[in-house]
């Protein structure tokens, strides 16, 4: 959907290393997520943000952090790096009037550590 | 908490076979339902969504899913199945905030 956007789209990087990952989105909604994606685990859920001054641990926030810097911008921080965080990212949003809580997918960043 | 089991990790069809991808889920309120797929290389799109009223819901491309209250599921089928469906399903719950999905079952159509 490219009213979500992620970038970088690919990125290597080596262990120890501090690492971005940034999410934009065009959709006006409140609700912005990240995810990552591993074979088999599905999606697990690392930080989410109901708005601009609302962040919330997920299900694997240990290694990550996360910058709210706007309604439209979501940023995912590995502070250092290490071969198990190596997975493929996904930003989401979603409408808080949205009563499905249908969630809107980025493309996916893929990152891998060495 | 909730949790989500997709008990078909990879599952390999014929085109024109009939598909059925099973769905567990495990909470005790009310549930939001969904069914994401993620066709190579691209990103997650929503293929239906069970909320309330009929438990049989048709999404898009020609599938649909049923929502059994007593047995915790909400699988996914479609009738026939083209090369161009294969991808890999995803499974997710909504209770409350959250979503919660599955670990995903791969789809692979033959020719």
């Amino acid at each position: 959907d490219a009213d979500v956007t992620q970038t970088p789209r690919n990125r290597i990087t080596k262990t120890g290393k501090r690492i971005m990952l940034e999410c934009s989105q065009t959709k006006g909604h409140d609700r912005m997520y990240w995810y990552r994606q591993d074979p088999g685990l599905g999606l697990r859920l690392i930080y989410y943000s109901f708005d601009v001054k609302d962040i919330n641990k997920g299900e694997i926030s240990d290694g990550y952090s996360v910058s709210r810097q706007a309604q439209a911008k979501f940023s995912l921080s590995l502070e250092s790096a290490i071969p198990n965080q190596t997975a493929l990212y996904f930003c989401a949003t979603s409408d808080q009037g949205n009563l499905l809580y249908e969630q809107f997918f980025g493309p996916g960043t893929r990152l891998t550590v060495l | 908490a909730q949790s989500v089991s997709q008990h078909n990790h990879h599952v390999i069809l014929s085109e024109a076979a009939s598909l059925e991808l099973g769905c567990n889920y495990s909470y005790g309120g009310t549930v939001n339902l969904f069914w994401y797929v993620q066709y190579p290389g691209q990103h997650l799109q929503l293929l239906l969504k069970y909320f309330s009223g009929d438990p049989l819901v048709k999404g898009i491309k020609g599938f649909e899913a049923e929502f059994i209250k007593s047995k915790f599921s909400f699988n996914l089928r479609k009738p026939s199945v083209q090369w161009s469906d294969t991808a890999e399903y995803f499974c997710a719950v909504s209770a409350g905030n959250m979503l919660t999905f599955g670990g995903g079952t791969r789809l692979m159509v033959k020719p």
